[in-house]
């Protein structure tokens, strides 16, 4: 059964560093979503992407975070300059023509110290 | 009013128990409703759909009252592999959706 896949599954880093989180869709979906979730917390919505382009994104998705789909089967978030609030469960999600009914990739848990 | 709302639980039942879930929202104007599940520490897993027909998926009964703005989950027959948090989601036309905190479920044997 195709997945979404997302590496790495922890990645630590300082305040104030770059990070990029990295996903592979499944490969015949159009429409690509980040999600978070804070330990203890809903899950919150990032981005959503399509065709190229941020669809739409919510507060939290602020000047600190783009995403990129540089090739055509992954789809990163990139965070310029960490803080220690950034601390959470990135979830990757990709859907078909239905592109309400989301599949949610493993997850990567990103430490900010 | 928060958007989504759930009992956070932790509802506590016998295997082979049937147990309900309730959710209710706050914005009518919600295109699409779902039932994820997570387990601790993992992804959300689409469990199914809701539509105001109501729909059953084996053990699984979901139904939609969008007049009351009113979603539940009916799990019959209770396995220990039903463990997990059930999260009430909302759909809107951009892809956007909307979590609940979700309702944590324990099983026993």
């Amino acid at each position: 059964e195709p997945e979404v896949t997302q590496t790495p599954s922890h990645q630590v880093t300082q305040m104030g560093q770059e990070v990029i989180l990295r996903c592979v869709p499944i490969s015949n979906h159009l429409y690509f979503y980040w999600y978070r979730q804070i330990l203890g917390q809903k899950v919150e919505f990032l981005v959503s992407f399509y065709n190229n382009e941020i669809s739409e994104k919510s507060e939290i998705f602020d000047d600190q975070f783009s995403v990129e789909r540089p090739d055509g089967s992954n789809f990163t978030l990139k965070i310029r300059s960490t803080k220690l609030e950034d601390s959470a469960m990135y979830f990757c999600a990709s859907s078909g023509d239905s592109h309400n009914e989301q599949f949610f990739g493993p997850g990567t848990r990103l430490t900010v110290l | 009013r928060k958007e989504v709302e759930q009992d956070p639980g932790p509802f506590n039942v016998p295997e082979g128990a049937t147990v309900a879930f309730n959710c209710t929202y706050s914005n009518s104007a919600s295109q699409s409703f779902f039932w994820y599940r997570q387990d601790c520490r993992k992804e959300p897993k689409l469990l199914m759909s809701v539509y105001s027909s109501g729909n059953e998926d084996g053990r699984f009964t979901a139904q939609l009252n969008r007049a009351s703005q009113y979603i539940s989950l009916l799990i019959r027959d209770s396995k220990l592999s039903d463990s997990a948090t059930y999260l009430c989601v909302l759909g809107r036309g951009q892809g956007n959706l909307i979590f609940g905190k979700g309702t944590k479920l324990s099983v026993k044997p």
